[in-house]
């Protein structure tokens, strides 16, 4: 079992729906990710935070917003998406000044209808 | 930005057999991690290998940050090494980018 725990594993949602991913870790990590992997390709990275700060923000379009509440936790806020955002939502935690122990979560299967 | 290309970027192997796998940057970097990803999406840490050479039982990596490539060897392969293979390169400190990737299948 992977130590970065993603939910759902599985999500559907409609163009006007809002929802939420979200990703925990009990690793004591202070850096956590958001990437995104569309189907044979490499992840890209969307987002970074350090002790629970938005440092990397990659262009991502505002209708994907971040939120860190604690050191364990990270959730992705999905809202008025488009079917090209269909897509496997990986989470990842790591030490955080040099990026050691870099461990993903499962995914989010997420399809955009 | 940094551009990371991986070879071969498909590989099909008999069991039993050494393979290859080679990353090239395009940039000098800090940080360097390979990763397998299994056939149901699972992402692996293999090594944390940002310049030497690293060993983990049958697979081995070496990184020559100096002339931008590291090369991740797998020996005496098995069908579970299937998936796909990616380098991830930092500029500084954990925001990896990856590879192109190398797709690897290993038949019986």
């Amino acid at each position: 079992d992977t130590e970065v725990t993603q939910t759902p594993k599985h999500l559907v949602m409609g163009m006007t729906n809002k929802k939420s991913l979200k990703c925990e870790q009990h690793m004591g990590h202070r850096a956590m990710y958001w990437y995104k992997q569309k189907a044979k390709k490499p992840p890209e990275l969307m987002f970074v935070y350090s002790y629970e700060k938005l440092s990397i923000n990659e262009s991502v379009p505002s209708r994907f917003s971040p939120e860190c509440p604690n050191s364990s936790l990270l959730n992705l806020h999905l809202h008025a998406l488009q079917p090209e955002d269909s897509a496997l939502y990986l989470c990842a935690s790591s030490q955080r000044d040099t990026g050691e122990g870099y461990t993903f979560g499962s995914g989010t299967r997420l399809t955009v209808v | 930005g940094i551009q990371v290309e991986q070879s071969p970027p498909d590989l099909i192997l008999q069991e039993g057999a050494n393979s290859t796998l080679r990353c090239n940057f395009s940039d000098s970097v800090n940080n360097l991690q390979w990763f397998h990803q299994n056939p149901w999406g699972q992402l692996i840490n293999l090594f944390y290998i940002p310049s030497g050479t690293k060993q983990n039982g049958r697979l081995s990596a070496t990184t020559v940050a100096t002339e931008r490539y590291s090369l991740l060897y797998i020996s005496s392969s098995q069908t579970t090494d299937s998936g796909v293979y990616f380098c991830a390169v930092a500029y500084t400190g954990n925001q990896f980018y990856f590879g192109t990737g190398t797709s690897l299948t290993v038949i019986p």
